[in-house]
């Protein structure tokens, strides 16, 4: 079964650029996350998916972050405009239902100089 | 007070020893508890789960839980090097009405040969 797949792995972007990220859950799996980890930190919830809707975005930065899971499987995750802050690891995982176990994708990390 | 927390380490065990890895949360209300493994640059990997007081077992890993002292740790007997990586744990938030996860900042553990 693959797993959670993620790209870019990488990017480095100016402030003020934007970027966005994508994700392919585990096939089967209704519940799809965001999560940010910065360096030393645990993963922080930014924005909860069940099939095409966002039912906790409480955590999301609207001014700046929006995402969308468009028919209830991909997933984009942008950011408009980057700003050095936003430096981190993003972190796709998906599980096949809420309370099941999270499977986490091998995240994409940002450098925003 | 932060929701999980744990020692960030690092935690240094000689090859063979016992490691004792520790966590405390803060809302008495919390039921279930998980162990996340990250290795350097990877993402997070579920390795335990607990839902009652007392211990599980699982291989070379035991969970411990004490809900009445708001305590879960995670030992790992027979450490091997391969173990070296943060561990974090993770604790569900009762004030959501799903099974929300909040991460504590991890623990750094390194097995020495």
């Amino acid at each position: 079964e693959a797993g959670v797949v993620q790209s870019p792995r990488y990017k480095i972007i100016e402030k003020k650029q934007p970027v966005a990220f994508w994700c392919n859950p585990i096939s089967g799996h209704n519940t799809l996350y965001w999560y940010l980890q910065n360096l030393g930190q645990g993963p922080e919830l930014l924005i909860r998916y069940e099939n095409e809707e966002a039912v906790d975005d409480s955590q999301l930065p609207k001014d700046r972050f929006s995402a969308e899971r468009l028919k209830g499987v991909d997933s984009t995750l942008k950011i408009q405009p980057a700003e050095l802050g936003d430096s981190a690891v993003y972190l796709c995982a998906s599980s096949r239902d809420s309370g099941n176990t999270i499977y986490f994708g091998e995240g994409s990390w940002l450098t925003v100089v | 007070q932060k929701e999980v927390e744990q020692n960030s380490g690092p935690l240094s065990v000689p090859e063979g020893a016992i490691a004792s890895l520790n966590c405390t949360y803060s809302d008495r209300g919390s039921q279930s508890f998980f162990w996340y493994r990250q290795y350097s640059g990877k993402s997070p990997e579920l390795i335990m789960f607990i839902y009652s007081n007392g211990d599980k077992e699982d291989g070379r890993f035991t969970a411990q839980l004490n809900k009445a002292s708001q305590y879960v740790s995670l030992l790992i007997r027979d450490s091997q090097p391969s173990d070296s990586a943060t561990y974090l744990c993770a604790v569900s938030d009762p004030k959501t009405s799903y099974d929300k996860v909040i991460f504590g900042p991890g623990t750094s553990l390194s097995v020495i040969p």
